[in-house]
């Protein structure tokens, strides 16, 4: 099984701020890492696929970069509404994993 | 609009079963994979299985398996999970997910809660 270890498990910053979110991989998961953002009694959703490629209607402020073990998730400049945890997952092996998320709080 | 309603939900006896059924609309279903992701009260995702699009293949996390069976009617554009000899540790909101197979997790659904307790 692929582990996935999402750093840092939380991260305080202010609006306007960048926010660096990491994900490493156990072993290779080539570029088939995918991001996903969980606001509080929400669903979750799709924000990069295959390493950088954002989803349909997902801000240019969210990037995504990296490949083989690991990878890294940006938001340019933080809006009220990001604040959320965020999830990284796997699909180049199974089972399919999921790291353990990293919430991003306002300072 | 591509959506995804579960149903089936529920409490249910340790050792117990429910089955768990995802409708879709707005797409044409037998194209797409389809996955079951849950999430325990309070915790992180976990992904549950993965059904191939005309339904020849199955795949389940080493928690579940033997234990659910992943199933699909595609002339219903139903997605299923029969979920047998429930655990506590089963308790969790069980989310429909289009995709899985060779795509991401593009389109979720609310999810239906179940409870295993006595």
């Amino acid at each position: 099984e692929i582990v996935l270890t999402q750093s840092p498990a939380t991260l305080f910053l202010s609006p306007g701020e960048r926010a660096t979110l990491s994900c490493r991989a156990s072993q290779s998961v080539s570029s088939y890492l995918a991001w996903y953002q969980q606001k509080p009694g929400q669903t979750p959703r799709l924000l990069i696929y295959d390493a950088f490629n954002r989803a349909t209607g997902i801000p240019a402020r969210f990037s995504g970069s990296g490949s083989g073990t690991d990878f890294t998730l940006t938001i340019s400049s933080l809006e009220p509404d990001d604040f959320a945890i965020y999830y990284c997952q796997q699909r180049r092996n199974w089972p399919r994993t999921f790291g353990q998320g990293t919430k991003v709080e306002i300072k | 609009e591509v959506q995804l309603l579960e149903s089936g939900g529920g409490l249910v006896q340790p050792g117990g079963s429910l089955r768990l059924s995802c409708t879709a609309s707005g797409l044409t279903f037998g194209n797409y994979a389809m996955t079951w992701v849950r999430q325990a009260p309070g915790k992180g995702l976990e992904w549950v299985s993965t059904i191939s699009g005309i339904g020849d293949l199955t795949f389940y996390a080493d928690s579940v398996k033997g234990r659910f069976t992943t199933s699909r009617d595609n002339s219903k554009s139903t997605h299923y999970l029969q979920m047998d000899s429930l655990r506590a540790e089963d308790t969790a909101v069980y989310h429909c997910v289009k995709g899985g197979h060779d795509s991401p997790y593009d389109i979720w659904g609310h999810g239906t809660m179940i409870t295993v307790s006595s």
